[in-house]
Order: C-alpha cells, then structure tokens, then sequence
C-alpha cells in the first residue's frame, strides 16, 4: 500500500533562516505530487505541483522554492524565512485524489 | 479562474443535530471529491462521486453530487463528537486541477 512521510512534524525557524522540508511517498511510482500551505483556521493553498522528476509548476510567487530530485522525493525549501511564512505545511501525492502527510506546523519567530 | 465556494464557513450545532455543508463550483466538474481534517490533523480523503446526480453514503454521511457537475453536499445526520473536524470540497477540473473549497467547521456545543 502507498505511505506518504513528511517531516519534521513541527519547526521553529527564526526569520532570515533556510527551510527545507522533505516528503517521500512510498509504494507507487510516478506520482503527482503537491506542496499545500495551510494558515490557521484557514483553507488549503496550493504552493507547488509536479507531476515528473525535475518537472516543478509553481502557484503562487513568493520566497518558497520546491524540487523533486528523485521520483518518490518532494523537497520544499526557503533560502530566507519571513514571519508570514509560518503556516502548515502539506505533501500530498496523488493523480486526481490528493492523499496527505502528517503536515509540518512551521512557526518562523 | 476556476472557484469552488463551500458555505458555511461555520456551524455550530448541539450533538444529535444534522450539519450539511455545500459546494458549487463555477465550472463543470469532472468530480468531486470530500476531505475531513480533524482538529490539529491532516486532510483525510472521504469519497469521491463522479456522476451526475450521483448519490453515496458512509453510516450517518450522505454525499451527492448536483445533475449539472457544478455543485455536492454534505450531510451528516445525528451529529457526534467524533464529526468535529473541518469538511472540505475539491472539484476535479477539466485540466485534471483540484480546486478546493474553503472548508466548512463542525463545532459541537457543549
């Protein structure tokens, strides 16, 4: 069966810090996979989508960036952290079903 | 572009009551699909329908999807504290893009 990881479950970054966040999914190959951003209370934000190694279409501009080196590895990273960078982040997989990890509550202080 | 509006936002209901949220969409859609995130936790996906007039349940809960594919309900009868949680909507566009709604938050009183 297909398992998606993502981690760390929480972070606390202060401002001007780098971010990277990983989510690898297993048990399936060639999915499409998804960054979601999540603010308190709020609804799902699409940041990013691939549907390929190396393939990355990006949603929304801002000082967030994703790569996908390997099939089943989805990376989201910052090189700079703002404070209203602080939300919930979601890796999800999936083709037309979305599928999603336990998320990553960032706090950026 | 493509939306997907989810009313209410909120709804406050006593345990024992029913809660239905509602999505209608600006396109047609290829299906729709259903997400429960409890509180604290990730979006769980619930079901999807994908043809007109579809209809589905799961125990209390009663999906349906709209004759024209651009609207779907929710509707959970005799609420327990256990559906607390926020229900999403996400249409399946014609560009295979799912677009979310914003999400609607079953609060039961105490």
């Amino acid at each position: 069966s297909q398992t998606i990881h993502q981690w760390p479950a929480t972070l606390v970054q202060p401002v001007g810090s780098p971010l990277s966040l990983e989510c690898t999914v297993e048990g399936t190959s060639n999915p499409n996979l998804y960054w979601y951003r999540q603010a308190a209370g709020r609804g799902l934000q699409l940041l990013f989508y691939s549907v390929g190694i190396g393939q990355i279409s990006s949603e929304v501009p801002q000082n967030l960036s994703a790569s996908r080196p390997q099939d089943r590895q989805f990376i989201l990273s910052s090189k700079k952290l703002l404070l209203s960078d602080s939300g919930f982040y979601l890796c999800a997989w999936g083709n037309t079903e979305a599928f999603f990890g336990q998320g990553t509550r960032l706090t950026v202080v | 572009g493509q939306q997907v509006m989810q009313i209410p936002q909120y709804q406050h209901v006593q345990e024992g009551e029913d809660f239905t949220t509602y999505c209608n969409s600006s396109t047609t859609l290829s299906n729709i699909q259903w997400y429960k995130q409890r509180p604290g936790g990730h979006p769980v996906f619930l079901i999807q329908l994908v043809k007109s007039g579809e209809v589905k349940k799961q125990k209390r809960l009663t999906f349906q999807f709209g004759e024209a594919k651009k609207n779907s309900s929710l509707h959970i009868t005799a609420t327990q504290t256990t559906d607390v949680g926020t229900y999403f909507c996400a249409g399946l566009s014609s560009n295979y893009q799912l677009i979310w709604g914003a999400g609607t938050k079953l609060i039961i009183k105490p």
